[in-house]
């Protein structure tokens, strides 16, 4: 089966700027994740999706970041304006459902300057 | 909400010998513990899982332990090999609530020729 598609891989701005990058999950996952996963730490949640509605966003800061699933398949996460601590991997994920297992797309890695 | 910490940070041995690293959880709802191999520009991938109704699981070289009344978890990789330098991440999910798996920080292995 094809696996998680993330894209850009890379991406580079500039602090106050914005910047959107796009997930396509495994085809029949219901739920989709995104994490961000600072240089030498785990992945930590911002948003969980079921279908094209949120379970969980307490964790994503919400005066600067913002992520949509329309149509429950694709989702994309956007950061405005971004911040000199917003320099991360982004990652991606889905499941089949909530609890079964997770598989993480290649990840976007965004440095801010 | 659950908390996972992880041990130890970097692990060095020799090819042929084995690997330890520890995890545990504070949550005593988590009841799902997958461990994730991250290599260099990837998306961490999944290597083995245990559920709270098992306390071994094997996989070739690889075992999972878990101590639900510690609250601790364990991977165990026998006969190592080069090709197994990367870092692992344990995680930890809930089976009611908020149901997104909380990663530890990591474990740098690396496995000397």
């Amino acid at each position: 089966e094809a696996g998680v598609a993330q894209s850009p891989r890379y991406k580079i701005i500039e602090k106050r700027q914005s910047v959107a990058f796009w997930c396509n999950p495994i085809s029949g996952h219901a739920t989709l994740y995104w994490y961000q996963q600072i240089l030498g730490q785990g992945p930590k949640l911002l948003i969980q999706f079921q279908n094209n509605g949120v379970v969980d966003d307490s964790q994503l800061p919400k005066d600067r970041f913002s992520a949509e699933r329309l149509k429950g398949v694709d989702s994309t996460l956007k950061i405005q304006p971004a911040k000199l601590e917003d320099s991360a991997v982004y990652l991606c994920a889905s499941s089949l459902v909530v609890g079964s297992p997770l598989h993480f797309g290649n990840g976007t890695r965004l440095t801010v300057t | 909400g659950e908390n996972v910490e992880q041990h130890p940070s970097t692990l060095s041995v020799q090819e042929g010998d084995s690997a330890v690293i520890k995890c545990t959880y504070s949550d005593s709802a988590s009841n799902y513990f997958p461990w994730y191999k991250q290599e260099l520009g990837k998306g961490p991938q999944l290597i083995i899982d245990i559920r709270s109704n098992v306390g071994e699981k094997k996989d070739q070289r690889i075992a999972v332990t878990l101590n639900k009344t510690a609250k601790h978890f364990s991977l165990h990789i026998t006969e190592t090999q080069p090709e197994d330098s990367a870092v692992y991440f344990c995680a930890a999910l809930r089976d009611t609530g908020r149901r997104a798996l909380t990663f530890g920080s990591g474990t740098r292995l690396q496995v000397q020729p």
